[in-house]
């Protein structure tokens, strides 16, 4: 069974730190799609960073980077110097594009930005 | 770009009544997906529509819940006979399937509280 583990249920990092963010997926598959979505508080998710799992160039949105290790199944979400505003839920997830789109999520990490 | 609304925001109702649930996705979306979220858990997906077609359902889905997106438009997905195991928050995403890829835009869900 396709799985995701974020084994962190909660973090913390000063504002201005840099903190990453773990997920481990299972698929026996070569060819997916990853993702992180974030949830803030009583707010919508929204997507964060998309990685196909074809290219070997981790991606990266401003602060937002990853660290794609398709071998070890792994894909780590690094964000650099952290606000205030990126307290929120992280969800990591995975499809498998075409008509297989429903994402399949892990149970989440908690991320709490300091001042 | 008004993004992906749902309604009722929160629902509370007794065991053995009927929901429903609408939402409106971002128009030109040709994807129409549900999730239900618990807490502590990560989304899990229920069904997903292209244009008005339902392709696709989980064994989560039981015979009590039903969708539907008449004229690929709209969705709404109704729960029959509730159970106190229903309360959960409900999930919509719409996306722009035009290949292999898409992202998925969620909306701010709809809480459901069966007492």
């Amino acid at each position: 069974a396709q799985t995701v583990t974020q084994s962190q249920p909660e973090m913390s990092v000063q504002e201005a730190e840099t903190v990453t963010l773990s997920c481990t997926y299972d698929t026996s598959e070569n060819n997916y799609y990853l993702f992180w979505y974030k949830q803030p508080p009583s707010r919508q998710m929204i997507l964060v960073i998309r990685q196909e799992a074809y290219k070997q160039q981790n991606a990266t949105e401003n602060r937002f980077s990853v660290n794609f290790q398709k071998a070890a199944k792994s894909f780590s979400l690094k964000i650099s110097d952290s606000q205030l505003g990126d307290t929120a839920m992280y969800f990591c997830a995975f499809n498998y594009g075409g008509s297989q789109g429903n994402l399949i999520f892990g149970k989440g990490t908690k991320l709490s930005v300091k001042p | 770009d008004t993004g992906v609304s749902q309604n009722p925001r929160h629902k509370i109702t007794k065991r053995g009544q009927n929901v429903t649930f609408r939402c409106d996705p971002i128009s030109e979306h040709n994807r129409l997906y549900w999730y239900r979220q618990t807490l502590g858990q990560g989304p899990e997906f229920l069904t997903y529509f292209q244009n008005e077609a339902q392709l696709e359902k989980s064994r989560l889905l039981s015979d009590r819940f039903s969708a539907e997106r008449p004229k690929g438009s709209f969705s709404t997905l109704e729960i029959q006979r509730t159970e106190q195991g229903d309360s959960a928050m409900y999930l919509c995403a719409s996306s722009l399937f035009m290949a292999l890829a898409e992202t998925q835009y969620f909306g701010p869900g709809t809480r459901l509280l069966v007492l």
